[in-house]
């Protein structure tokens, strides 16, 4: 079956530190990946994609990596901001079915 | 932006009772989802609804949970006899199409049985 592990938070920056938020995943197929992030008090929105393997999803200064031969979708940020404070969900969807497995979540804080 | 709205936020109810969690889908999608996150753990898929009928569930959508699409416009989860470890974050979302790359998601219910 299908199934995607994070790295456990929180995880404690300051800002202007870099991220790494990592992911790996198991899937039947060629899954497409999914970053969500869900800031305080709102729901789980869609930060970035990517659909096969090699493709770099990429939105708000964050990046993640398709990576088929480690099975994983690692989201980076060269600098972060007390803005991104937030929880990081990656998931999966493959190809027999179009509901996305997620994955626990890590939470992100960042200091000023 | 179009947004998901669920209610209550957080509620406490003791066990055995019934609950309705209310979710407001965006007013033009066709697809509508129920997930659960108990804390701590991962989200999970708990059932999907298209055209007044479920299309998709997990195995932990048992007897005890139904959906319903009461006015075209709510979409609600009930669970019937509540249990302690139905304690979770339950989150409703909904897409355009089916499989639609974004998905929307509501901010969550909190559901505390105690």
């Amino acid at each position: 079956g299908n199934s995607v592990t994070q790295m456990e938070g929180p995880v404690t920056l300051s800002e202007e530190a870099f991220l790494t938020i990592n992911c790996t995943y198991t899937a039947t197929g060629y899954p497409s990946l999914f970053w969500y992030v869900q800031y305080p008090g709102e729901g789980l929105q869609l930060l970035l994609k990517a659909t096969k393997a090699d493709d770099k999803g990429s939105n708000k200064g964050f990046e993640a990596t398709y990576r088929k031969e480690t099975t994983s979708f690692h989201l980076e940020k060269g600098s972060v901001q007390v803005s991104d404070s937030a929880v990081y969900f990656c998931a999966l969807r493959s190809g027999g079915s179009y509901i996305p497995t997620f994955g626990r979540g890590t939470s992100l804080i960042v200091h000023p | 932006e179009p947004e998901v709205t669920q209610t209550p936020s957080h509620q406490v109810t003791q066990m055995g009772q019934e609950v309705i969690l209310r979710c407001v889908p965006i007013s033009n999608h066709l697809y509508f989802y129920w997930y659960r996150q108990i804390l701590g753990q991962k989200v999970e898929f708990l059932v999907s609804f298209y055209n007044n009928e479920i299309s998709e569930k997990s195995e932990i959508f048992d007897d005890q949970f139904s959906v319903e699409r009461p006015d075209g416009s709510n979409f609600t989860l009930k669970i019937r006899s509540t249990k302690l470890e139905d304690s979770a974050m339950y989150f409703c979302a909904s897409s355009e199409a089916k499989g639609g790359n974004t998905i929307y998601f509501g901010e969550g219910s909190w559901l505390t049985v105690v």
